[in-house]
Order: structure tokens, then sequence, then C-alpha cells
């Protein structure tokens, strides 16, 4: 069946624009996680969902990153005034309720000039 | 000091070879375990969890030690196509959840 899917793959942006990013969870899969990882680094994580809530939100790094998901789908990840550090592959990730085996979209590369 | 710890190596193998890597978490109410692999430049993809008991799946076994807060993934029979870094990932909860991940070990397996 198909995987988590995310899009843009790539995007490169101004300093100071607001960026949305998307992903498809797998089809079923209530969790849904995003985390960021800069070249070379480990997974730093962001925010997890359960269904449409947030249960935690403690790794976003700034007020500038928000994130929602609707109809217990699809999520968006926005970062509004894009700094140069945002940098980095924003992963994906979706798994079944009480399953904690999770699995990993392709990534957005955001580049930030 | 960090939530789960691993060695970032590198570990440069010969084929053949069996490599063993290590990695430790500090949170003792941490409730499961997983090793995830991770190609250049990819996403990470499941290797396999980690069960009390110890478990094997081919050439990979991993094991846990509650007792010294560390989990293991050693590695027979070295290939060329095992090169990668190996993700350790623990869970707090075993329903969904943070994850939180090491940094990785990079394994080379050399001709």
């Amino acid at each position: 069946g198909a995987g988590v899917s995310q899009s843009p793959s790539n995007k490169v942006t101004e300093k100071g624009k607001d960026v949305e990013l998307r992903c498809d969870p797998i089809s079923g899969h209530t969790a849904l996680y995003w985390y960021r990882q800069s070249l070379g680094q480990g997974l730093e994580f962001l925010i997890y969902f359960q269904g449409n809530s947030a249960p935690d939100k403690s790794g976003l790094p700034s007020d500038r990153f928000s994130a929602e998901r609707t109809g217990g789908s699809v999520s968006t990840l926005t970062i509004q005034r894009t700094q140069q550090e945002d940098s980095a592959v924003y992963l994906c990730a979706s798994s079944f309720a009480g399953g904690v085996e999770q699995y990993f979209g392709p990534g957005t590369r955001l580049t930030v000039t | 000091r960090k939530e789960v710890e691993q060695d970032p190596g590198p570990f440069n193998v010969p084929e053949g070879a069996t490599v063993a890597f290590n990695c430790t978490y500090s949170n003792s109410a941490s409730q499961s375990f997983f090793w995830y692999r991770q190609d250049c430049r990819k996403e990470p993809k499941l290797l396999m969890s980690v069960y009390s008991s110890g478990n094997e799946d081919g050439r990979f076994t991993a094991q846990l030690n509650r007792a010294s807060q560390y989990i293991s993934l050693l590695i027979r029979d070295s290939k060329l196509s095992d090169s990668a870094t190996y993700l350790c990932v623990v869970n707090l909860n075993t329903n969904a959840g943070k994850s939180t991940f090491g940094d990785g070990t990079t394994l080379t397996v050399k001709p």
C-alpha cells in the first residue's frame, strides 16, 4: 500500500518568508510525528499528533513553528518568518495507535537563503 | 546528558566481520525500544524492535539490559549493503507518544 508522502520534496525560500510543509500519513495510522534533521545530525523531535490533537508540542523550537492536523489525516507544519537556521530536512512519520513502529516519509529538504 | 546516547563511530569493518553497537538511555521508565537504519540522504526505516528476552532476525540480534539501561545491536557476517547509520530509539510509552532518537552510529563495511 501507499506509504507516508510529503510535499514538497525540496523547498528553497528567502529568509523571512513563511513556508508550509505537508504530510500524508499511511491510511489508518492515527499517530503522526514531525522531526527535523540537520545535515549530519540526529533526528530532533518537533511535535506528535494523536488523531487531530497534539498532546506533545514540546519539541517546537520557537513560536514561529506551528502544526495542525485535520480529519485525522493530513498534517501541515508551518514555519513563519523563516531563518537560515531552519534549513534542514523535515521528516514526517506515522504509526498505528497502540504501536510505536513509525513509518517515515521521504522528507522535505528546506533551504533558507 | 542526552536521553539516548550512541557511539557515533564511524565503525569501519571488512565484509564478514561481526560488529556490535550499544545505546544507553537515561529514563528508567522507558518502555519500548527499536533500532532503525538510515541510509545516506534517505529516511529512517525500522530494522527491528528490541524485546526484553532479546530477539534475532537473520544476521541481526538485538538485546535489552534494563538494569544497565542499554540496548545493543549485533550484526554478524557483515555485508557491503549493511553500510548505513543505525539509530537507537526509545519510547516512554508503548501506546504511541514521543520517541527519542539517538544521533546514530555509522557503519561502513568494506570489501
